[in-house]
């Protein structure tokens, strides 16, 4: 089966710019994460979806970080304006689950640069 | 919320040593724990999971094990080989949250 998709894989912006990040779930997954991981540390949950409503955005900038999940597929992450601590690989996961415990599968990330 | 911490952030082993890795949790309604391969540039990969009615579990060379007491679950890998290096990551999900929150990694070197 597909995997997950991630879009762009590198983006190399100045502080104070917008970039966009595009994710496509496996087929069937309910559950969808966006994680940050910035080099050398582990993965940091940004916001999780269930279908189209989110779980927990608790870790979300929500000053510069936006998030949506249409129809329940397909999600974005959003970063306006960027600043330089924001470089990192930005993570999307999927999973089947939709209450219980599962595996989360990952995308390739998105590298972000921020000059 | 959930508080992972991951020891050690670095491991260096010879070829067909040991490695083991040490993770601690702190919510006691946490009833999942996976754990994550990643290779250089690549995506986290499940390698072996448990869940805490369970206290061990075996995957050839690796297993994991849960103490559900001390709220503490551990990676072994026997045998290691070159081709275990990488970053492994720990995390706990919680059972009434489903929350996934990961711990720090460790780099596993295993040299020849």
């Amino acid at each position: 089966e597909a995997g997950v998709a991630q879009s762009p894989r590198y983006k190399i912006i100045e502080k104070r710019q917008s970039v966009a990040f595009w994710c496509n779930p496996i087929s069937g997954h309910a559950t969808l994460y966006w994680y940050q991981q910035i080099l050398g540390q582990g993965p940091k949950l940004l916001i999780q979806f269930q279908n189209n409503g989110v779980v927990d955005d608790s870790q979300l900038p929500k000053d510069r970080f936006s998030a949506e999940r249409l129809k329940g597929v397909d999600s974005t992450l959003k970063i306006q304006p960027a600043k330089l601590e924001d470089s990192a690989v930005y993570l999307c996961a999927s999973s089947f689950w939709t209450g219980g415990t599962g595996e989360l599968f990952f995308g390739e990330g998105s590298r972000l640069t921020v000059l | 919320g959930e508080n992972v911490e991951q020891h050690p952030s670095t491991l260096s082993v010879q070829e067909g040593d040991s490695a083991v890795i040490k993770c601690t949790y702190s919510d006691s309604a946490s009833n999942y724990f996976p754990w994550y391969k990643q290779e250089l540039g690549k995506r986290p990969q499940l390698i072996i999971d448990i869940r805490s009615n369970v206290g061990e579990k075996k995957d050839q060379r690796i297993a994991v094990t849960l103490n559900k007491t001390a709220k503490h679950f551990s990676l072994h890998i026997t045998e290691t080989q070159p081709e275990d290096s990488a970053v492994y990551f720990c995390a706990a999900i919680s059972g009434g949250s489903y929350i996934p929150t990961f711990g720090r990694g460790t780099s596993l070197i295993v040299h020849p």
